[in-house]
């Protein structure tokens, strides 16, 4: 069964510092991952995408990590702000219905970013 | 360009009730989701569609929910009757493929009381 598996549940950290956020997942075969960012009472919007052959992709204070050997990736937030407080949703799309790709999507991880 | 919208944002009605939502994807996209998302959990995927045809509905409690797409544009979803259980954010997103970019709506909050 396809499924993906993010920590922490729940993140406090103080306004400026960093952070990481592990996602693993089972998804197999595996086409993309992505990490979404959802603020409260909104819909999840996409942050990056991965494919099988990147390793590394930023936007902006935003830094995702891929090692599809161990089926592990990361995202890194970068001297945090109050805006960043949200949960961050991590999908991977693979597996096949249809014909097609399938997301399955972690959990989420709950930041909260304090003054 | 507008986005994935949803209407209504907010609904509160008694179990047993029936209750529709409605959603309009981003012109051009042949993938439309529909998703449930429970407080402090992630999405769970209910039913994917690829123009008219339900590809994916095996999450969708076929007893008391149903969807449709017609035209391959426009999607509703229903429940009847409505449960307490069904109180949650019900999601709706749409792609140009089924492995491109899912773009969501803000969601209904729907309360079964």
């Amino acid at each position: 069964k396809n499924q993906v598996e993010q920590s922490p549940q729940s993140l406090i950290i103080l306004e400026g510092k960093n952070c990481t956020l592990q996602c693993n997942y089972t998804v197999s075969p595996f086409s993309n991952l992505r990490w979404y960012k959802q603020d409260t009472g909104r819909g999840p919007v996409s942050l990056t995408i991965m494919t099988f052959s990147e390793n590394t992709k930023s936007n902006g204070r935003y830094t995702a990590t891929l090692d599809a050997d161990t089926k592990q990736s990361s995202l890194h937030i970068t001297a945090s702000q109050l805006s960043d407080s949200a949960s961050y949703i991590c999908v991977v799309s693979g597996g096949s219905s249809g014909g097609s790709y399938i997301p399955t999507f972690g959990r989420g991880t709950s930041l909260i970013v304090h003054p | 360009e507008a986005g994935v919208v949803q209407s209504p944002r907010y609904k509160i009605i008694e179990k047993k009730q029936p209750v529709a939502f409605w959603c309009n994807p981003i012109s051009g996209h042949n993938t439309l989701y529909w998703y449930l998302q429970n407080l402090g959990q992630g999405p769970e995927l209910l039913i994917r569609y690829e123009n008219e045809e339900a590809v994916d509905d095996s999450q969708l409690p076929k007893d008391r929910f149903s969807a449709e797409r017609l035209k391959g544009v426009d999607s509703t979803l229903k429940i009847q009757p409505a449960e307490l259980g069904d109180s949650a954010v019900y999601l709706c997103a749409s792609s140009l493929t089924g492995d491109t970019e899912a773009f969501f709506g803000q969601g209904t909050r729907l309360t079964v009381v």
